[in-house]
């Protein structure tokens, strides 16, 4: 079947403007996870929804940073008032449930998102 | 917090021959989970291989095999008859056990990973 999606693939804006980016999980996954990653480096958490809720937000590095998921399938996070050290590959993984909780969690393409 | 570290910036190897790539972990958690994930040039992120902690078989996967060390916490990649295709950046991910608000959900912490390069 398919695997997760992401849009756009790549992004590039101006300091200040707001950013959508969109991720499409597998099919019936239950959990959806939002990571970044700079470059050469590994990725890191920044929330988790199961369903359409948000159970984990530790990771987002400030208010600026929001994700939704209203229907329990796709979600979009946004960047509001992007700066340049927002800059990064931004990657959407999903996994089919919450238990067991040793799920796999299958990534997406990323959006590469350079803000200047 | 967990800490997983790859002390090997960049490897390289010859078509057909054999390669480790090392990761050590840092935890106090005594279940959980390690995997190894390839991030090629195109930057796709795919899995290779998993391992449950509370096995003692090491996980294979074709070509590919965990040296799992518990005591050690430690969980090397090994890969056999190094192919073209496996040039990648490795990544090796601990996860860890969360549960929240009636929600069990794994948690993953990655090191920084290893630039494998094979060689023809």
């Amino acid at each position: 079947g398919a695997g997760v999606s992401q849009s756009p693939r790549y992004k590039v804006t101006k300091r200040g403007q707001d950013v959508a980016l969109r991720c499409d999980p597998i099919s019936g996954h239950v959990s959806l996870y939002w990571y970044r990653q700079a470059l050469g480096q590994g990725p890191e958490f920044l929330t988790y929804f199961n369903y359409e809720a948000q159970q984990d937000k530790s990771g987002l590095p400030n208010d600026r940073f929001s994700a939704e998921r209203p229907e329990g399938s796709i979600s979009t996070l946004t960047i509001q008032r992007t700066e340049q050290r927002d800059s990064a590959m931004y990657r959407c993984a999903s996994s089919p449930a919450g238990k067991p909780w040793g799920e796999t969690q299958y990534f997406g393409p990323g959006t590469r998102l350079l803000v200047l | 917090a967990q800490t997983v570290t790859q002390s090997q910036p960049e490897m390289s190897v010859q078509e057909a021959e054999t390669v480790t790539l090392s990761c050590t972990y840092d935890t106090s958690e005594n279940n959980y989970y390690l995997f190894w994930y390839k991030q090629p040039p195109s930057r796709q992120m795919i899995l290779v291989i998993r391992q449950e902690a509370y096995k003692q078989q090491n996980a294979t996967e074709n070509r590919f095999s965990v040296n799992f060390q518990k005591a050690a916490k430690s969980f090397s990649l090994k890969i056999s008859d190094s192919q073209l295709g496996d040039t990648a950046m490795y990544f090796c991910a601990f996860m860890k056990h969360i549960y929240s608000g009636g929600t069990s959900y794994g948690k993953l912490t990655f090191g920084q990973g290893t630039i494998l390069t094979v060689h023809p």
